[in-house]
């Protein structure tokens, strides 16, 4: 089954402990993308990825790291988390990026719920 | 940069009646406007898209329109079902795979 996987679904650490948030897509798309979901402010992009080694910060990339060693991964990376990175996260994949992105609409993980105490 | 907003944050409407939900844009570069569907506990999933050279398309009980002048768009769901109720989210985006996202109007589809 096609899909973007993400991992864990939920997570509660403290506050300075590093922690990474895997995404895999099965369908070898070049495209992925992390955002976190804030009630009020809708979906926001942090980093993004065109294919592999090539990564771009999106609007909210503050505290954060993202890595693409393998087109099929994009983990996300908070290296001193804060409370304020509590949050609803999702990657999203597409098959291509720039002009061909009506053709290619975003597929969504199923989101990890972050708690950062 | 971009700046899409939406309305209504909520909306209730009984079972077979329409909802609509509008959102504008600011950045007249905005070439791509997708909807998506988004059900408690999973992520969104596109139900719709139109681009910046159409103005309107239509899916079954699901259309969009389009209005480059005024840089707006809306979602058109006619004969509502109990299975529409979910968050709905607007989006532009560019050429540049940068997708900004409306901040969501909760549907609810009373039977």
């Amino acid at each position: 089954e096609a899909q973007v996987t993400q991992n864990p679904r939920y997570l509660i650490t403290v506050t300075g402990k590093k922690l990474t948030v895997t995404c895999s897509q099965n369908m070898n798309h070049e495209y992925m993308s992390w955002y976190r979901q804030d009630p009020g402010l809708g979906l926001r992009q942090i980093y993004y990825s065109m294919n592999v080694e090539v990564t771009d910060k999106g609007d909210v990339p503050e505290g954060y790291k993202v890595s693409r060693k393998e087109k099929r991964n994009f983990p996300l990376i908070l290296e001193s988390p804060s409370p304020n990175q509590t949050s609803l996260y999702f990657c999203a994949s597409s098959p291509q990026w720039g002009r061909a992105l009506y053709n290619s609409p975003l597929h969504f993980g199923n989101g990890t719920r972050l708690t950062v105490t | 940069g971009e700046n899409v907003e939406q309305h209504p944050s909520t909306l209730s409407v009984q079972e077979g009646d329409s909802a609509v939900i509008k959102c504008t844009y600011s950045d007249s570069a905005s070439n791509y406007f997708p909807w998506y569907k988004q059900e408690l506990g999973k992520g969104p999933q596109l139900i719709i898209d139109i681009r910046s050279n159409v103005g309107e398309k239509k899916d079954q009980r699901i259309a969009v329109t389009l209005n480059k002048t005024a840089k707006h768009f809306s979602l058109h769901i006619t004969e509502t079902q109990p299975e529409d109720s979910a968050v709905y989210f607007c989006a532009a985006a560019n050429n540049f795979n940068k997708f900004y996202f409306g901040s969501g109007t909760k549907l609810n589809v009373k039977p």
